[in-house]
C-alpha cells in the first residue's frame, strides 16, 4: 500500500536557519503530495502541495518540488523563525483524490531565538 | 476552506464509559473522515463517513468500539465505546475540500484522556 517516510526528529534549529525535512513516499500513480503543520495545541492545517511532477508547492516561504525520479518531497525554508515551531506531516493523496490522506511519523521542529 | 468545528475539545474520562464526539461544518460536504492521533504519533485512519451510507472502518478499528453516525452532510459523531487507557489520542475529524478533490481540512481535534 501507499506510504510516506519523513525524517525523524525533533530538529532543533536556530533563528535565521535553513530548514529542510525529508519526505519520500511509495505511492500507486501519481499522488498528490502535502505537507501539513500542526502548532502546539492546534489542529492540522494544509501547509503546502503538489499533484504533479516538478511541481513546486509554496506558503509561508515554505517551499518543497514533488521528484517523480526520487519521489521524494522535501520541506525547505531558508530562514525559520521562531513561529515556525510546530510538527510537519508529510502527506499523499491517492490518484484521483477523494480518498484519505496516507501520513509520515510527523517531525518536530523546534527554533530557538 | 471549509470551517470545522469539533465537541468536546478535550475530556478525562474514566475507564469502560463512552465518550461521543461530535464535528460540525460550515458547509455540506460528502466525504468526512475521522482520524487518531497517539501521543507523539502520526494521525490514523479511523474510518470514512459517507452520508446515507454505513462508514467503512480501516484495518483494526471496529464499528463496536467505534460507532459513527452521519446523519447529514454537514455533521457527525463518533463515539469511543468501552474505553480503555490505550483509547487516550487526539481525534480529528477532517473534510474534503469542495474545490479541490485531494485537499483535506481538519478540525482542531478531541484530546481524550482515559484514567
Amino acid at each position: 500500500g501507499d506510504s510516506v517516510t519523513q525524517m525523524e526528529g525533533p530538529v532543533t534549529l536556530s533563528e535565521e536557519a535553513f530548514l529542510t525535512i525529508n519526505c519520500t513516499y511509495t505511492a500507486t500513480g501519481y499522488p498528490s503530495l502535502f505537507w501539513y503543520v500542526q502548532y502546539p495545541g492546534e489542529g492540522l492545517q494544509l501547509l503546502l502541495k503538489a499533484t504533479k511532477a516538478d511541481d513546486k508547492g509554496s506558503n509561508k516561504g515554505f517551499e518543497a518540488t514533488y521528484r517523480k525520479e526520487t519521489t521524494s518531497f522535501h520541506l525547505e525554508k531558508g530562514s525559520v523563525q521562531v513561529s515556525d515551531s510546530a510538527v510537519y506531516f508529510c502527506a499523499l493523496s491517492g490518484l484521483g483524490g477523494n480518498t484519505p490522506l496516507v501520513f509520515g511519523k510527523g517531525t518536530r521542529l523546534s527554533v530557538i531565538a | 476552506s471549509a470551517v470545522i468545528s469539533q465537541k468536546p475539545s478535550r475530556d478525562i474520562c474514566q475507564r469502560g464509559t463512552s465518550l461521543t464526539i461530535q464535528c460540525q461544518v460550515d458547509s455540506q460536504v460528502t466525504m468526512m473522515f475521522w482520524y487518531r492521533q497517539q501521543p507523539g504519533q502520526s494521525l490514523t485512519l479511523i474510518a470514512t463517513a459517507n452520508q446515507g451510507s454505513e462508514a467503512t472502518y480501516e484495518s483494526g478499528f471496529v464499528i463496536d468500539k467505534f460507532p459513527i453516525s452521519r446523519p447529514n452532510l454537514t455533521f457527525s459523531t463518533l463515539t469511543v465505546s468501552n474505553m480503555s487507557p490505550e483509547d487516550s489520542s487526539i481525534y480529528l475529524c477532517s473534510v474534503l475540500s469542495g474545490r479541490f478533490v485531494d485537499e483535506q481540512y481538519f478540525g482542531p481535534g478531541t484530546r481524550l484522556t482515559v484514567t
